[in-house]
């Protein structure tokens, strides 16, 4: 079964309009969860992180927020897209391990295509 | 900063042949945890390998890095191509009690017959 779910799989939306993104983690408990974005082509760049619920700390700023309103759901969103936000979404999901070398397993991911 | 270097673009060898793909980083911290991840087609990234203590070889899969701090590397190699080692590379960095992770580019390794 798997762990990690991402929803929606592919969205396409209008300039200036709300997104939502959503990852939900399932049979770990207390994971520290990430967002990431992948432009066409690009590398993984950070958005944010969160290792506790209702904590979440900003990597970069990208017109975007997160938040984390259960111990295995993060969400992604903005009130106002822009075009520069298409591109791959992808929730990744780390138990604490030793010395910071926790693997991250990464999600499905969510393609998201402005217009 | 903290940054990732990685060989740049696409790196296309035959089937049999050695692989060397290129990571350097910079941080001030003296303690950074260094992971090469691989992507395929249309998949997700997943761990490949990780290492955090110096001049040690880590292997996975065929693969093997070894950490230099002395040179701020951890490059990727393989001893033999093989056509499904065709994918995209990314090196990362973390800093230990840190929860940042800084990606390089990428590159893109195509093995052909």
């Amino acid at each position: 079964a798997q762990t990690i779910h991402q929803w929606p799989v592919a969205e396409i939306k209008a300039v200036g309009s709300p997104l939502s993104l959503g990852c939900t983690i399932k049979g770990k408990s207390s994971p520290n969860l990430y967002w990431y974005w992948q432009a066409t082509g690009g590398t993984l760049q950070q958005l944010f992180y969160s290792i506790t619920v209702g904590q979440v700390e900003s990597v970069v700023q990208l017109n975007l927020s997160a938040s984390r309103p259960k111990d295995d759901q993060f969400i992604l969103s903005t009130e106002k897209l822009l075009l520069s936000h298409s591109g791959f979404y992808l929730c990744a999901w780390s138990l604490p391990g030793t010395g910071g070398g926790d693997t991250q397993y990464f999600g499905p991911g969510t393609r998201l295509l402005v217009l | 900063g903290d940054s990732v270097t990685q060989t740049e673009g696409l790196v296309t060898l035959t089937e049999g042949l050695p692989v060397m793909l290129n990571c350097t980083y910079q941080t001030i911290y003296s303690n950074p945890f260094l992971f090469w991840y691989v992507q395929h087609l249309n998949e997700s990234p997943r761990l490949l390998l990780k290492s955090f203590t110096d001049n040690k070889r880590t292997e996975h899969q065929g693969f093997h890095a070894t950490l230099h701090k002395s040179s701020s590397s951890f490059h990727l190699q393989k001893s033999s191509a093989q056509l499904s080692d065709s994918a995209l590379y990314y090196c990362a960095l973390r800093i230990t009690g840190n929860y940042k992770y800084v990606f390089g580019a990428g590159t893109r390794l195509k093995v052909i017959a």
